[in-house]
């Protein structure tokens, strides 16, 4: 079975800082890993995937994350926060099994502070 | 391209009433999924799609909740009769072929609210 969960259900950094959101999945085969973003009154949208390539995952506004499979974790980061980043995060692992269901972990809330 | 589009976007209705939310998703995709959010719950997988054929339907909370894909290119999630507790937002997703590793394309979301 595949699980996934995050470790934080919020997270404050200072404009300018960098983001740590964390993320540990369980799964019995290979997954596929995904950060998906949430803003206010809006629907998800795909960050970032691991689908079994480079460890090291760019996505988009500066976010990247790496697979590290010793771990079962795919943590999401970022250099520096921007006040737009303010949001919710959602990891997401898949890994082919019940017919390619994806499981959403809890969500971890950003806060940006100026 | 439009993404996928939901509607209505809002809803309040009153207990008992049925409720149908819509969805179209993306031209193409051949998988379709809806979810719903709520701050008690999260995001729960209810029922996807593949080719038009319901392939999990083991989110769905109870039979008061029926989703249906006529074609390639619209969906339904139908509540009757509705409750308080199904107040939520719901989305539809597309992907391509629902295949492990495929990105998911979200509706903005249905806001509803049963009194």
């Amino acid at each position: 079975a595949q699980s996934v969960t995050q470790l934080d259900s919020h997270v404050s950094v200072s404009e300018g800082t960098p983001v740590l959101l964390r993320c540990n999945y369980s799964s019995s085969y290979s997954p596929s890993l995904f950060w998906y973003v949430q803003h206010p009154n809006k629907g998800l949208q795909l960050l970032l995937k691991y689908t079994s390539a480079a460890t090291l995952v760019k996505g988009i506004n500066g976010f990247e994350a790496e697979f590290k499979k010793s771990e079962t974790s795919f943590h999401l980061t970022k250099p520096s926060a921007h006040m737009s980043d303010a949001a919710e995060y959602f990891c997401v692992v898949s890994d082919g099994t019940g017919g390619f269901k994806t499981i959403f972990g809890a969500g971890t809330r950003l806060f940006v502070k100026a | 391209d439009a993404g996928v589009i939901q509607s209505p976007r809002h809803e309040v209705t009153e207990m008992g009433q049925e409720v149908t939310l819509r969805c179209k998703p993306i031209s193409g995709h051949n998988s379709l999924f809806w979810y719903r959010q709520t701050m008690m719950r999260g995001l729960e997988l209810l029922i996807y799609f593949n080719n038009n054929v319901p392939i999990d339907d083991s989110g769905m909370p109870e039979d008061r909740f029926s989703a249906k894909m006529p074609n390639a290119s619209f969906s339904t999630l139908k509540i009757q009769p509705s409750e308080p507790r199904d107040s939520a937002v719901y989305f539809c997703a597309s992907s391509l072929a629902g295949r492990k590793g495929e990105t998911q394309y979200f509706g903005p979301g249905t806001r509803l609210l049963v009194l």
